[in-house]
């Protein structure tokens, strides 16, 4: 149980256009979902919150125009990279949290999607 | 503010030999404590977590961590070490957001090579 999935595992674009990055969690309900940005040999970077139905939550320094961030069904969101340029490039983590009473306090992560803008 | 502090880099174990990665923290109440691992270009596995009662919690693999208040660590530990135990392993500390939600704090991350 509590599997997430994200698509696509990779990703190579051109400098100027938008990449939207699909997270699913797979067997349960999520709430609440949560994207990182991981660089090269470094931890998770927290990007923004995002609770079903309403607007995300940014970290400081994360240009929300930037990183769309949707989250329109429980099981659903998405994160759309907007007018990718090189130092976008990164690994994208997404993680979502249950709904109700299970294991409210674990976040459980996705495979993570490696984007490369040329 | 929470805070998760991991010392080592990289921890270097023979296989079937004991292993520790350190684990220190900083959070005010109570911490929920968590342990997780990635393998190259993947995601975040959870192995365990802590929220409250036996200070030794046992999670997936054999893997298991001891919470100490006192000295406010979480390390994690395993009785024999696999080769297939070499992974990028991260401590976090949940704290609370001003909107009310929990945020995940992270370590920088502890790199495990179990050697043949």
């Amino acid at each position: 149980g509590a599997v997430v999935s994200q698509h696509p595992s990779r990703v190579i674009c051109k400098s100027g256009t938008s990449v939207k990055i699909e997270c699913r969690s797979l067997d349960f309900q999520a709430t609440t979902m949560f994207w990182y940005r991981q660089f090269p040999k470094q931890s998770l970077m927290l990007m923004a919150t995002s609770n079903e139905g309403s607007k995300a939550t940014y970290e400081q320094g994360v240009e929300k125009d930037k990183f769309l961030i949707n989250h329109a069904s429980l099981t659903l969101s998405t994160l759309t990279v907007t007018s990718a340029h090189p130092e976008d490039s990164s690994f994208y983590i997404c993680s979502a949290r249950a709904a109700g009473l299970r294991s409210q306090e674990t976040q459980y992560f996705g495979p993570g999607t490696r984007l490369l803008v040329l | 503010a929470q805070s998760v502090a991991q010392p080592e880099d990289q921890v270097k174990v023979a296989e079937g030999n004991p292993l520790t990665v350190k684990c220190t923290y900083s959070v005010s109440g109570n911490p929920y404590l968590f342990w997780y691992v990635q393998y190259p270009n993947r995601g975040l596995q959870f192995l365990l977590k802590y929220i409250t009662g036996d200070n030794l919690v046992k999670g997936s693999y054999g893997f298991e961590a001891e919470f100490n208040k006192s000295q406010t660590s979480f390390h994690l530990k395993k009785p024999s070490a696999l080769v297939s135990d070499s992974a990028l392993y991260f401590c976090a500390v949940m704290g609370v957001l001003n909107t009310g939600f929990q945020k995940l704090v992270f370590g920088t991350g502890t790199r495990l090579l179990v050697s043949p």
